[in-house]
């Protein structure tokens, strides 16, 4: 069984530009969720997607947008970044739509200078 | 506004010994609780959870305590092992939502 995988690692950004933070969610898992965990903070929830459309978002402005793939894969992209938007960005997955064990990615930590 | 409130960020306890780490919330409408643990570098790992229905639930070393009426939930780690030192999330859920609302964490350290 394959876990939740995100990429990159790593990513450091400029104010003002545009990035795109890629998940693949756990084999057999159709929902994918994702949550910003600034420093010292706990993970909040940016939205969810199921069967490729948003299902539930969190606190966060239009310019944090995402998409699902078939292979229901996920991508969260985040336009005009600024320094708040450094932070560890997680991807969780679930089996079915309201699930609430969600298995989490290792994060992506974006760093906005 | 913190909806799942971790007032401890940090704890200590000797290999062994009980760990106890607390957790408060203020939105009655949580009825599904969950605690993760969280290794740096890794993301959040699903330890144990309790549905409102109950008010203990048991894992092996961990179990999990909820008092709806005080709207505070506790987990106890016995016997604390050095490699239970972690970042201990606690989370809430309201069934009818597809988000779940994380504390701030609660670093524990067990000393051997």
């Amino acid at each position: 069984e394959t876990g939740v995988t995100q990429s990159p690692t790593h990513l450091i950004k400029t104010r003002g530009q545009q990035v795109t933070l890629r998940c693949s969610s756990q084999s057999g898992h159709n929902t994918v969720s994702w949550y910003q965990q600034a420093l010292g903070q706990g993970p909040q929830f940016i939205f969810q997607y199921y069967r490729e459309e948003e299902n539930g978002r969190g606190n966060f402005p239009p310019r944090f947008s995402g998409l699902q793939f078939p292979n229901y894969s996920s991508e969260l992209n985040v336009n005009a970044l600024e320094l708040d938007d450094s932070a560890l960005y997680l991807c969780a997955s679930t089996d079915h739509i309201k699930s609430e064990e969600q298995f989490f990615g290792p994060g992506t930590r974006l760093t906005v200078l | 506004d913190q909806q799942v409130k971790q007032n401890s960020p940090s704890l200590s306890v000797q290999e062994g010994r009980i760990s106890i780490l607390n957790c408060d919330y203020t939105n009655s409408m949580f009825d599904y609780f969950l605690w993760y643990k969280k290794y740096p570098a890794e993301g959040p790992t699903f330890l144990i959870s309790i549905s409102s229905i109950k008010d203990k639930n048991e894992d092996g070393r961990f179990t999990v305590f909820l008092n709806k009426s005080a709207k505070h939930l506790s987990l106890h780690i016995v016997p604390s092992q050095p490699g239970d030192s972690a970042v201990y999330f606690c989370a809430a859920s309201d069934t009818g939502a597809n988000n779940l609302f994380f504390g701030t964490g609660t670093r524990l350290t067990v000393i051997p």
